[in-house]
């Protein structure tokens, strides 16, 4: 139990374009999730914050704007990337908290982005 | 604020020696400590943790002891397999693991046959 998926697992895309990654609990409801990056080499670095229904709470110097959180149901999570550029290339990791037993946060594969 | 510090690496192994990754932690208050393993490929995972002082995590044969009087939360193995490479995560919050997580900045470990 307390799966995490993300899709896709790798994306390329051009400079300049959007690119959605999604977050999903497979058999769990998640009320909280969190968005992490990742570079190569290093540790994870919390992006921000997304309880179901309302708004993403963000890190200090994380723009809201470019990285786009949606938590529309206890089971998916969104984030999009706007207007990519190359040093957004990143891999970008969920994960999600279930309640009681599962409260506690369960990761997602990863997210590859490449911006050309 | 809160922060973590483990040993850099990579660090390698033949099968079978011990290994020990070192880290240690600042934080207020009293924080729950957690080590994660990244497989190749792979979302992190929960390897143990623990949620006060002298407590004692293991898992898989690994086994981390929560330190106060030196902030410290050491992860060894006496045996390790080719199967445990990876990278290990040291990290702590505040409450329970759903809370914030604070992540250390991980040890490559390779270990050969």
């Amino acid at each position: 139990g307390a799966v995490v998926s993300q899709h896709p697992s790798w994306v390329i895309c051009k400079s300049g374009t959007s690119v959605k990654i999604e977050c999903r609990s497979l058999d769990f409801q998640a009320t909280t999730m969190f968005w992490y990056r990742q570079f190569p080499k290093q540790s994870l670095m919390l992006m921000a914050t997304s309880n179901e229904g309302s708004k993403a709470t963000y890190e200090q110097g994380v723009e809201k704007d470019k990285f786009l959180i949606n938590h529309a149901s206890l089971t998916l999570s969104t984030l999009t990337v706007t207007s990519a550029h190359p040093e957004d290339s990143s891999f970008y990791i969920c994960s999600a908290r279930g309640t009681g037993a599962l409260h506690e946060q369960f990761f997602g594969p990863g997210t590859r982005l490449t911006v050309l | 604020g809160n922060s973590v510090t483990q040993m850099e690496g990579p660090v390698t192994l033949s099968e079978e020696a011990f290994l020990t990754i070192n880290c240690t932690y600042t934080a207020t208050g009293y924080p729950s400590l957690f080590w994660y393993v990244q497989y190749p490929g792979e979302g992190l995972q929960l390897l143990l943790k623990a949620t006060k002082a002298d407590d004692k995590g293991s898992n898989k044969g690994f086994e981390a002891t929560y330190r106060k009087e030196t902030t410290s939360f050491h992860l060894e193995k006496g045996s390790v397999q080719v199967s445990d490479s990876a990278v290990y995560f040291c990290a702590l919050t505040r409450g329970a693991a759903g809370n914030k997580l604070t992540f250390g900045g991980g040890t490559r470990v390779l270990v050969k046959p």
